[in-house]
């Protein structure tokens, strides 16, 4: 099957850096996905990675490394409108494609 | 451009009743999937499609039927509603494989009484 972990919960302060890791377990890896989900809205794609290395987009990055089976998520100038639930999911040759238990982040003023 | 259209957007319902949720997409995508999310969780995949015709289970596919006629619909049918299902339903789709780039649709808040 396929498993993966993040950390529940994770704060810092308007304009700091914050780190969201993910460690996954899965057979046929394809890819590395990031989403972000405010509070009763639907998940938002923000960041992909198939190869190793760091992807970036904006104030966000995306990091993979396949041999780990670990990716992270990098953001960079926290707003207060970060302040959100970020999902890593994997992706296989299976086509599947499963979600990580979830990380809120909570942006302080 | 519509994106990813869910109806209903709330909807109760009576234990042991059945109903369909339905889920279009207007992007010409081939990949789409049913997820459910219960308070404070991830998603958790239900059932997903590779294209027309084609579908197969995810993690939690008990009480839930799918099927895949054309490209744009991909409706989710509870059998037999049980309270475990109360949930917040998403459908999602994407153009290519691996996850990269899924579209959301707003969602459907089920409550099963």
């Amino acid at each position: 099957g396929q498993s993966l972990e993040q950390p529940s919960e994770v704060t810092a302060v308007e304009g700091a850096i914050v780190q969201i890791n993910c460690t996954y377990q899965t057979s046929g890896f394809y890819g590395l996905s990031w989403y972000q989900q405010h509070d009763g809205g639907a998940p938002t794609f923000l960041s992909y990675n198939a190869l190793d290395g760091l992807e970036e987009t904006g104030r966000f990055s995306s990091f993979l490394s396949r041999s780990d089976s670990y990716g992270y998520l990098l953001l960079q100038e926290l707003q207060m409108k970060d302040s959100a639930s970020y999902f890593c999911a994997v992706g296989n040759y299976g086509q599947n494609f499963v979600f990580g238990p979830g990380t809120r982040l909570s942006v302080l003023p | 451009n519509a994106g990813v259209t869910q109806t209903p957007k709330f909807q109760v319902l009576k234990t042991g009743q059945s109903m369909t949720l339905q889920c279009a997409q207007d992007m010409n995508h081939e990949y789409m999937s049913w997820y459910r999310q219960d308070p404070g969780m991830g998603l958790r995949l239900i059932h997903y499609s590779v294209g027309a015709g084609i579908t197969d289970q995810g993690e939690v596919p008990n009480g839930y039927n799918v099927s895949r006629s054309t490209t744009e619909d991909f409706p989710l049918r509870l059998l037999s509603a049980a309270p475990s299902q109360t949930s917040v339903y998403f459908c999602a789709s994407s153009l290519g494989q691996g996850g990269r780039g899924y579209t959301f649709g707003s969602g459907t808040r089920l409550t099963v009484v």
